[in-house]
């Protein structure tokens, strides 16, 4: 099946730094990429549509400037989370959807922790 | 809007128990999906349903999609502590293509 990998698995940092999220499409080349948010016990929020080539589309109510998407090729979206705060601690997840199907396949996460 | 919403929301039985989860919604799905999550790692697809009525087994989960696409359940047989994680249904966003909606999950705990 498809595999999609996450960089870094976790990260700690401190308050008002900004920290960067890799999302590689391994196994297919992907014009869209999703990334989401998971708080403890929580369903999935999707939280922005990364589109290879150009903008990302932003869910309402996420802040396009805080959370800055780059889909700069067919296998890799980054999320970068400027200027941190504790309350931006969660689970950051990305999924890839083959063309042509209605499924995702995820990434395995990144734990963001800011202190 | 489209929403999902999920029965119930947490669920701890004894292993060798059997359990059933619900999927359901006022809106008509294309298709609907189920995943498992496991504790700090991503979702990981188990079935897509995409015709009403349709049952689909894989070993000891049967997933069934109701007849008007609207809800769906996942049945597991003989629950065993591996089947512990949170179980999601997503259905296809009609607003987007590859969009999907997720539903709140449910929780299984199974004991051995």
């Amino acid at each position: 099946g498809a595999v999609v990998s996450q960089h870094p698995s976790w990260v700690i940092c401190k308050s008002g730094t900004s920290v960067k999220i890799e999302c590689r499409s391994l196994d297919f080349q992907a014009t869209t990429m999703f990334w989401y948010r998971q708080f403890p016990k929580q369903s999935l929020m999707l939280m922005a549509t990364s589109n290879e080539g150009s903008k990302a589309t932003y869910e309402q109510g996420v802040e396009k400037d805080k959370f800055l998407i780059n889909h700069a090729s067919l296998t890799l979206s980054t999320l970068t989370v400027t200027s941190a705060h504790p309350e931006d601690s969660s689970f950051y997840i990305c999924s890839v959807p083959p063309r042509g199907t209605y499924e995702q396949y995820f990434g395995p996460g990144t734990r963001l922790t800011v202190t | 809007t489209q929403l999902l919403e999920q029965s119930p929301q947490f669920l701890s039985i004894q292993e060798g128990e059997n359990l059933t989860v619900y999927c359901n919604s006022s809106s008509v799905f294309s298709s609907l999906q189920w995943y498992r999550q496991e504790p700090g790692e991503g979702p990981v697809l188990l079935v897509t349903v995409v015709t009403g009525g349709e049952v689909k087994k894989l070993k000891r989960l049967t997933f069934q999609f109701g007849d008007a696409r609207k809800d769906s359940s996942l049945h597991i047989t003989a629950a065993q502590p591996g089947d512990t994680g949170l179980y999601l249904c997503a259905g296809a966003d009609k607003t987007s293509y590859d969009k999907v909606i997720f539903g709140p999950g449910t929780s299984l705990s199974v004991i051995p």
